[in-house]
């Protein structure tokens, strides 16, 4: 089955700075890749999604690209504010069934 | 509209009990799934249901059983819980992929 790898676990930056999320599948027909965050004891909530007959998506402070040809996909948070500290898990899936997540990214946004 | 439910929230078993977690949604998707989630492994499929009367296996599917008798409910029982069950479960159902998960269930086994 598919395999999706996520790094970095950890990620601390500055208000205001950007932060770069990355992860990797090993399915070359996964199709459909969203990304989802997860605020402490609350569910998971998609933020955007890719799917891969697109390069790259933008919605406002957030983007997603996809690089097919290497199966990896990246999320961009930019001016960043504490209020996007949480978890963040990227996903994969084939034809929107059977969908694996990452094992997240922690980012914390420093005031 | 209620979104997706579950219940309980918060159950502790003894290992060898059985128990089910229920999961509802009200938006008529026909995808829903279950996941469990634990510290620092993300949130990992057990079974899911393209749509009514049709279940399969995700990623962890040992001990635990599904069924998918209406469009609405789609329970997830525990058949001999084990510690190794304890974790957070959350159901979700999906439109077009774009999952929508329940509040969660956090269960231990004692």
């Amino acid at each position: 089955g598919e395999n999706v790898e996520q790094h970095p676990s950890t990620l601390s930056v500055q208000e205001g700075d950007s932060a770069v999320i990355k992860c990797t599948y090993s399915d070359s027909a996964s199709n459909y890749f969203p990304w989802y965050k997860q605020e402490l004891g609350k569910r998971p909530q998609l933020i955007i999604d890719i799917r891969s007959n697109v390069g790259e998506k933008k919605d406002q402070r957030i983007a997603v690209t996809l690089n097919k040809t290497a199966k990896h996909f990246s999320l961009h948070i930019t001016e960043t504010q504490p209020e996007d500290s949480a978890v963040y898990f990227c996903a994969a899936s084939i034809n929107n069934n059977d969908m694996r997540f990452g094992a997240g990214t922690r980012l914390t946004v420093k005031p | 509209n209620a979104g997706v439910t579950q219940t309980p929230k918060f159950q502790v078993l003894k290992t060898g009990q059985s128990m089910t977690l229920q999961c509802a949604q009200d938006m008529n998707h026909e995808y829903m799934s279950w996941y469990r989630q634990d510290p620092g492994m993300g949130l990992r499929l057990i079974h899911y249901s393209v749509g009514a009367g049709i279940t399969d296996q995700g990623e962890v599917p040992n001990g635990y059983n599904v069924s998918r008798s209406t469009t609405e409910d789609f329970p997830l029982r525990l058949l001999s819980a084990a510690p190794s069950q304890t974790s957070v479960y959350f159901c979700a159902s999906s439109f077009d992929g774009k999952q929508f998960f329940g509040p969660g269930t956090r269960l231990t086994v004692l």
